[in-house]
């Protein structure tokens, strides 16, 4: 199993460009988690999903959208990217009735300038 | 709102010597805690975790202690290796409904030789 797998690993975008990152899991994990991490911080979740078909907001939501047609597949969108934005972002999953533990893909590192 | 903090931003141990980190957090609705491990440019990795109806829990070279009473936690890594420097992250879940985390803003722990 590669677990969870995010790309691209680096990027800068302009304002207001958009882009969607990608994040794939191949456990069969219900649940799907995007987080983004500022520099000396911890994560702060922004959406996340407990099925295909399913998503809602976390606690960081504005100015990003998901969707997950596929169990495998949780890409997450910018629309009009800010200077605000820029941070790393985490993709994370975790099986529904195992452990609580999320397993997380190594990060896509973003600039906006 | 509710949060999950840190004692200590940094931390510095020498090789050889326990290292404890501390945690503190404020949401009594917490189910279960867990201590990620980060690696520079790396994304959080599983270390331990530990239910709200145990006070401690061991794991090979780490013990997580909680004191429910006081709500705090701690990370205790036996015999420190170079290798233990990195960033670690206590977060605690289990009161919403995806089973989302929160998490601190993380201890950076230095192993000097």
């Amino acid at each position: 199993n590669a677990g969870v797998t995010q790309t691209p690993k680096f990027r800068i975008l302009k304002i207001g460009q958009s882009m969607t990152l990608q994040c794939t899991q191949d456990m069969n994990h219900n649940y799907m988690y995007w987080y983004r991490q500022d520099p000396g911080m911890g994560l702060k979740l922004i959406y996340y999903s407990v099925g295909a078909g399913i998503t809602d907001k976390g606690e960081v939501p504005n100015g990003y959208n998901v969707s997950r047609s596929t169990t495998e597949d949780f890409p997450l969108r910018l629309e009009l990217a800010a200077p605000s934005q820029t941070s790393v972002y985490f993709c994370a999953s975790l099986t529904a009735g195992g452990t609580d533990t999320q397993y997380f893909g190594p990060g896509t590192r973003l600039t906006v300038l | 709102g509710e949060s999950v903090g840190l004692h200590l931003p940094t931390l510095s141990v020498q090789e050889g010597d326990n290292s404890i980190i501390n945690c503190a957090y404020s949401n009594s609705a917490s189910d279960y805690f867990i201590w990620y491990k980060q690696e520079s440019g790396k994304g959080p990795q599983f270390i331990i975790d530990i239910r709200s109806n145990m006070d401690k829990r061991q794991g090979q070279r780490v013990t997580v202690l909680l004191n429910k009473t006081v709500k705090h936690l701690s990370l205790q890594i036996a015999a420190t290796q170079p290798g233990d420097s990195a960033v670690y992250f206590c977060a605690e879940g289990g009161s919403g409904s995806a089973r989302q985390l929160t998490f601190g803003s993380g201890t950076q722990l230095t192993v000097l030789p």
